[in-house]
């Protein structure tokens, strides 16, 4: 069972509509929580960034951690074209081990 | 500022050559990283690079694959023999140390197809 288990999707939504992104994780020692967001052929590049439980709004974005489930989500509000993109969860620990979900693919349709 | 550097973009070899993969850091980033990408997973961690010094580097399959980072600056990957099983997307990645959450930048990647 792999440490950090990221819904597959894919995900399809019109544009306006509200996207929940949701990752599961096993590892007690991970205390960073980070989405990417990562264009097709590009590199991942950060979105949100939370340390411990909490939610952080950046937007019409919100990363929410829950510490005592192991679970964290990423809200879009108001989706985007633009926002279609493949997502990524990552976690680490401060030791500096990094470890990321497989991602799940967004398109938000016109 | 300049983002990650990597080099090649695109690669196509055939099994058992050698390959190399350069990346140079953001300026004045100490950490840098290497990850493989297989299609449809998340980045795995191959090599971590604190300065010189490699700090963590227990998923680098030692038979086959090598990295240096000379200086604390640039650093190269290299596979030999390639696998057909190694074609993926190998990313580099640099942060500052000191920065809080420390931010990683990736660059875009080396796209490796082994035939």
């Amino acid at each position: 069972q792999k440490e950090v288990e990221q819904d597959p999707g894919p995900l399809s939504v019109p544009e306006g509509a509200i996207v929940s992104l949701n990752c599961t994780y096993s590892n007690s020692a991970f205390q960073y929580f980070m989405w990417y967001r990562q264009y097709s052929r590009k590199g991942p590049e950060l979105l949100m960034y939370t340390y411990s439980s909490g939610n952080k709004e950046d937007g019409r974005f919100t990363a929410q951690v829950d510490k005592s489930s192991k679970y964290i989500s990423l809200f879009i509000r108001d989706s985007q074209p633009s926002d279609s993109a493949t997502y990524l969860c990552a976690m680490r620990t401060n030791a500096g081990k990094s470890t990321f979900g497989d991602g799940t693919t967004l398109t938000v349709k016109p | 500022e300049a983002g990650v550097v990597q080099s090649p973009r695109y690669k196509i070899i055939e099994k058992k050559q050698p390959v190399a993969f350069w990346c140079n850091p953001i300026s004045g980033h100490n950490t840098l990283y290497w990850y493989r990408q297989n299609l449809g997973q998340g980045p795995e961690l191959l090599i971590r690079y604190e300065n010189e010094e490699a700090v963590d580097d227990s998923q680098l399959p030692k038979d086959r694959f090598s990295a240096e980072r000379l200086k604390g600056v640039d650093s190269t990957l290299k596979i030999q023999p390639a696998e057909l099983g190694d074609s993926a997307v190998y990313l580099c990645a640099s942060s500052l140390m000191e920065r809080e959450g420390n931010e990683q930048f990736f660059g875009p990647g080396t796209r490796l197809t082994v035939l």
